[in-house]
């Protein structure tokens, strides 16, 4: 059975700093992805890595994709109030299946 | 283009009673899923379907019945809901394997069984 886990599951940050929210998953696949939800909102789609030392970026947020690790990292630069929500990797299996972490609820503070 | 759309946006139901929640995609997608998203927890996938006429099971399939008669529609159905099926329910749908994108998600359907 594939277990995706992301670390933190809470994380408070100030405005201004960096981090890193963790993402490991349990079986091999190269394809994984990152979503953004607001509360009571459905989920955005932020970034699809589909390679091993696949990188991307947007704005203050960068992903990216280690196959062999299995392991997959989500970078905040210089965090603001609106990158406030709740993100989730989710690892994608046969059949485009997606398996999902348990989210990532940040809390960014002025 | 509305995307992938979603009725009824939140229903009370209760224990024993039936209903089917629409999902519904303009993008001529070839996929589409179903999952349910509960506090604290990611989304898990219920049914899915590659195709019209097919449907698969997912990681929670019980208490659930699916049908993509039209390639545009999923519909997912609860024929005895129970209190353990209040949940946030997402569809989405996606253009397929080959293809390497992301699965776009509907708004969510709230669903509380009493």
């Amino acid at each position: 059975e594939l277990k995706v886990e992301q670390n933190p599951l809470f994380l408070s940050m100030q405005e201004g700093k960096n981090y890193t929210i963790y993402c490991n998953y349990s079986t091999t696949s190269d394809r994984l992805y990152w979503y953004r939800q607001d509360p009571g909102k459905s989920l955005e789609s932020l970034f699809v890595l589909l390679s091993n030392g696949a990188v991307k970026q947007e704005g203050r947020l960068m992903a990216s994709l280690d196959t062999k690790a299995r392991l997959s990292t989500l970078h905040i630069t210089a965090a603001v109030h609106d990158l406030s929500a709740t993100y989730f990797c989710a690892v994608e299996t046969s059949g485009s299946r997606l398996t999902f972490g348990e989210g990532t609820q940040l809390t960014v503070n002025p | 283009n509305a995307g992938v759309t979603q009725t009824p946006k939140f229903r009370v139901l209760k224990t024993g009673q039936s209903m089917t929640l629409l999902c519904a995609q303009d993008m001529n997608h070839e996929y589409m899923y179903w999952y349910r998203q509960d506090p604290g927890m990611g989304l898990r996938l219920i049914h899915y379907s590659v195709g019209e006429g097919t449907t698969a099971k997912g990681e929670v399939p019980d208490g659930y019945n699916v049908s993509r008669l039209k390639k545009q529609n999923f519909l997912l159905g609860l024929e005895s809901a129970a209190p353990s099926q209040t949940s946030v329910y997402f569809c989405a749908s996606s253009r397929g394997h080959t293809w390497r994108e992301t699965q776009y998600f509907g708004p969510g359907t709230r669903l509380l069984v009493l």
